[in-house]
């Protein structure tokens, strides 16, 4: 089955920088892209970014662009979000989602999600 | 790229129908055919509902419709259940071939 583990829950301080890891399983790591998406506490879901696991290509939000990071290790099967020089409007919930099969352009399985804390 | 425009909330009583609007550009709605539709329930990782516009993933009850006219998209619930209380967001493929999600829209059951 199709599982998407996250890394564990993050408190850092502004202007740090934090990597959150994503472990796929049970698919093709390579055959797939893989998306973030970040929700802060009551608020919309956000896209930040995705990657093409095969080549290693990505694309990243406009609004992240120049701070955010996506990479991944193809021998581990895990994606990585690094984001930078953090304030505390990055506290949020942090998704990694893999990319639906066959070009639906949707985001079909879904990690658990990891809580980036940034405080002083 | 602005997020899509979707109400902040709608409600409706047991057994009847509800749709959620989903407003963007010619750059990403208006421009494809690759809207999602996402169910959120509180705490929890979102869950696909429709991707295309109108096709339900496997498992997915058919009382979830999509459709899409011009640069809006809909998603419509129907018989509604308790358990449909939810948070909804639509999500689009863009010109960029970037993502981009809607406000989300809190649905109650009455």
């Amino acid at each position: 089955q199709v599982q998407l583990v996250q890394s564990g829950a993050e408190v850092k301080k502004p202007g740090a920088s934090v990597k959150v890891s994503c472990k796929a399983s049970g698919f093709t790591f390579t055959t797939y892209a893989m998306h973030w998406v970040r929700q802060a506490p009551g608020q919309r879901l956000e896209w930040m970014g995705w990657i093409n696991a095969g080549n290693g290509n990505t694309r990243y939000s406009q609004k992240f662009q120049g701070r955010v990071t996506i990479t991944r290790d193809t021998s581990a099967s895990t994606t990585y979000m690094e984001l930078s020089r953090l304030i505390s409007e990055d506290t949020a919930v942090y998704y990694c989602a893999r990319d639906a099969a066959g070009a639906k352009k949707a985001l079909d399985y879904w990690g658990q999600g990891t809580l980036v804390t940034v405080s002083s | 790229q602005s997020a899509l425009t979707q109400p902040a909330s709608v409600s409706g009583s047991p057994g009847q129908s509800i749709t959620i609007f989903c407003t963007g550009t010619s750059s990403d709605v208006g421009g494809y055919d690759y809207v999602s539709w996402y169910q959120q329930h509180p705490g929890k990782a979102p869950k696909l509902m429709m991707y295309e516009v109108n096709i339900r993933p496997s498992g997915v009850s058919n009382r979830f419709s999509g459709s899409k006219s011009g640069n809006t998209a809909s998603l419509t619930i129907s018989g509604l259940q308790a358990e449909d209380e939810a948070d909804y967001y639509c999500n689009s493929y863009t010109s960029s071939a970037t993502r981009v999600f809607g406000g989300g829209t809190k649905l109650t059951v009455l």
